[in-house]
């Protein structure tokens, strides 16, 4: 089984930081890579699929980029409303993985 | 619009099983692949597999087999998954997800209390 690694386990920073979250595969995914955002006591919300293809409606200061075994979300500037757990997933192979989640809170 | 919709909360006692169902509206729900996602309370998302609507093919994850079933209703648009041999560690919130690849659309989550 492909092994997801996230980091951080959790980050505070303050609106208008640019947040960097990484995601690392135990081997090659190519760009078979998704990232979802769950707010507190929401159901999980699809961000980004294909490793950086914005899902649309997803505001663009959330970005996606990576390839084979390294991943990347970024924030370009947190809003209040990003705060949430953000996971990683990989569909490249069965079982479909995911990260341990990044809490993502404001400081 | 896209909506999938679960069944409610259930109660079970170890042992027991559950039949969580997910009914599909507003897309073709031959055209997407159904997957099922939990989470233990405080935990992270855990896939527990797929199912083809359109041929009933099914994709488990290990730990399960033996254990789950996902079925369909095409008459109804409706998806099912059961788990037997219930613990208390699959006390959870359980999503069905639509897509194959990525899920746009989640269900709202069925919430399984496993208790004596």
């Amino acid at each position: 089984d492909i092994q997801l690694t996230q980091s951080p386990s959790s980050l505070s920073a303050s609106v208008g930081d640019r947040v960097t979250i990484t995601c690392r595969a135990s081997q090659g995914i190519h760009t078979y890579l998704v990232w979802y955002q769950q707010k507190p006591g929401n159901v999980p919300r699809l961000l980004i699929y294909a490793t950086s293809v914005l899902r649309s409606g997803v505001p663009s200061r959330f970005r996606g980029s990576g390839s084979g075994t390294d991943f990347t979300l970024t924030i370009s500037s947190l809003q209040p409303e990003d705060v949430a757990t953000y996971y990683c997933q990989q569909y490249d192979s069965d079982p479909r993985t995911f990260g341990q989640g990044t809490k993502v809170e404001i400081k | 619009q896209v909506q999938l919709v679960q069944s409610g909360a259930e109660v079970k006692k170890p042992g027991a099983s559950v039949k969580v169902s997910c009914k599909a509206s507003g897309y073709d729900f031959l055209g997407f692949y159904i997957q099922w996602v939990r989470q233990a309370p405080g935990q992270g998302l855990e896939w527990m597999g797929w199912m083809d609507p359109k041929s009933g093919d099914t994709n488990y994850l290990q730990k399960f087999q033996g254990r789950v079933s996902m079925t369909r209703d095409t008459s109804v648009n409706t998806a099912y998954m059961e788990l037997t041999s219930l613990t208390s560690d699959d006390t959870a919130f359980y999503y069905c997800a639509r897509g194959v690849h990525y899920h746009d659309y989640w269900g709202q989550g069925t919430l399984v209390t496993v208790s004596s």
